[in-house]
């Protein structure tokens, strides 16, 4: 299987920092790569398709990037309702597989 | 406006049996891939089964092989997750999940709200 490692597991940040959260994947997935935004108590989000693609409807200060290993997500200034926790998930093979998540909290 | 509504989950005792539905609205679910991922309390996300849109492909975790049968009825766009021999470690919020497009493996586009399971005795 996939081991998909973010890093840092969380984060303390103010409105209006730029934040960057990096995803590991222990073998090469191409672009293969989604992130999702879940916030306490709710399903998740789908933000990012194929590492860089901004789903219809997301916010232009997120972005991300990356290919093989190494991939990104960044949002360029936070914003309060950006309070939240982050996935990466892979979907180059099954199983598809998700990182441990990215808690982004309010300093 | 598409939305998932899955129901079924509830309390059971190890080794019991659940049966998850998930019915979609607003869409016609079977141009889509499905899934079923599963939360456990205060953990991360965690992929469980997937089916092909129309239904006849199947994929499972390693932990739930044997275990669980993902299965999905088109003409009244509802998905299923049959859940046998059910253990503690099955506890989790499960989400019914529409990928972006027929390929099982594509984003995650639309997630139900989550149903409850509770694996306890």
């Amino acid at each position: 299987d996939i081991q998909m490692t973010q890093s840092p597991s969380s984060l303390s940040a103010s409105v209006g920092d730029r934040v960057t959260i990096t995803c590991r994947a222990s073998q090469s997935i191409s672009t293969y790569l989604n992130w999702y935004q879940q916030k306490p108590g709710k399903a998740p989000k789908f933000l990012i398709h194929v590492a860089s693609n901004l789903q219809s409807g997301v916010p232009s200060r997120f972005s991300g990037s990356g290919s093989g290993t190494d991939f990104t997500l960044t949002i360029s200034s936070l914003q309060p309702e950006d309070f939240a926790t982050y996935y990466c998930q892979q979907s180059y093979i099954l199983p598809l597989t998700f990182g441990g998540g990215t808690k982004v909290e309010i300093k | 406006e598409v939305q998932l509504l899955e129901s079924g989950g509830g309390l059971v005792q190890p080794g019991g049996s659940l049966r998850l539905s998930c019915t979609a609205s607003g869409i016609t679910s079977s141009n889509y891939a499905m899934n079923w991922v599963r939360q456990a309390p205060g953990k991360g996300l965690e992929w469980v089964s997937g089916i092909s849109d129309s239904g006849a492909t199947t994929y499972y975790a390693d932990s739930v092989k044997g275990r669980f049968t993902i299965a999905r009825d088109n003409s009244k766009n509802t998905l299923f997750l049959q859940m046998n021999s059910l253990r503690a470690e099955d506890t989790a919020v499960y989400f019914c999940v529409q990928t972006r497009s027929s390929g099982i493996s594509d984003g995650f586009d639309v997630w139900g709200q989550g149903t409850m399971v509770t694996v306890s005795s």
